[in-house]
């Protein structure tokens, strides 16, 4: 039974580029949400999908974007990226009330 | 201030001490608890998830819940070098599962 799959594990871009990150749930999952963590912090909620809309949104500005698919897949989408986009960025799913499980991130540099 | 405040470390035990691990929280409406292990490179892994207050068990690991005192724990008994890790505290709102507050984590290194 596959967990949460992330891709691409690492990705380096310039300020001002904008990037797409991928997110696979946990089979059976049907509400993905996405996170930010910076070195040394907790993970930041992004937003959170489910039935393909955003449900709710945490403290981040419009440049970061999202989309669900049928599938339950997900993306996130960034912007005009700013030298503090620099993050692990955690795809988590879940179904119902149950606990949320976590991939191993997309691991963004921005030079 | 933060919602969620997690003892900062890190940590430093011998192999098979006790390890106590705790977070405060300001939210009340915060009903469900979590703790997470994240090794180097990882992801957070689901290690406990409560909802009342009370202690819950699962191998060496004890889970305990203060809701009065918006205080929680997680005690790691016989410790072990590969329990070296950060550890997170995270929690929750009854209607929304999708979305949870983290603690900062704690860095623990368990030596042989």
């Amino acid at each position: 039974d596959a967990g949460v799959t992330q891709s691409p594990t690492h990705l380096i871009k310039t300020r001002g580029q904008q990037v797409t990150l991928r997110c696979s749930p946990k089979s059976g999952h049907d509400t993905v949400s996405w996170y930010q963590q910076a070195l040394g912090q907790g993970p930041q909620f992004i937003f959170q999908y489910y039935e393909e809309e955003e449900r709710q949104r945490g403290n981040f500005p419009d440049r970061f974007s999202g989309h669900q698919f049928p599938n339950y897949s997900s993306e996130l989408n960034v912007n005009a990226l700013l030298l503090g986009d620099s993050a692990l960025y955690l795809c988590a799913s879940n179904q119902y009330d149950q606990p949320q499980h976590f991939g191993d991130g997309t691991r963004l540099s921005i030079l | 201030q933060k919602e969620v405040e997690q003892d900062p470390g890190p940590l430093s035990v011998p192999e098979g001490a006790i390890v106590s691990l705790n977070c405060t929280y300001s939210n009340s409406a915060f009903q469900y608890f979590m703790w997470y292990r994240q090794y180097s490179r990882k992801g957070p892994e689901l290690l406990m998830y409560t909802y009342s207050s009370g202690n819950k068990e699962d191998g060496r690991f004890t889970a305990q819940v203060d809701k009065s005192s918006k205080y929680i724990s997680l005690f790691i008994r016989d410790s072990q070098p590969s329990d070296s890790a950060t550890y997170l505290c995270a929690m929750r709102e009854r209607t929304n599962a999708g979305k949870s507050t983290f603690g900062d984590g704690t860095t623990l290194t368990v030596k042989p």
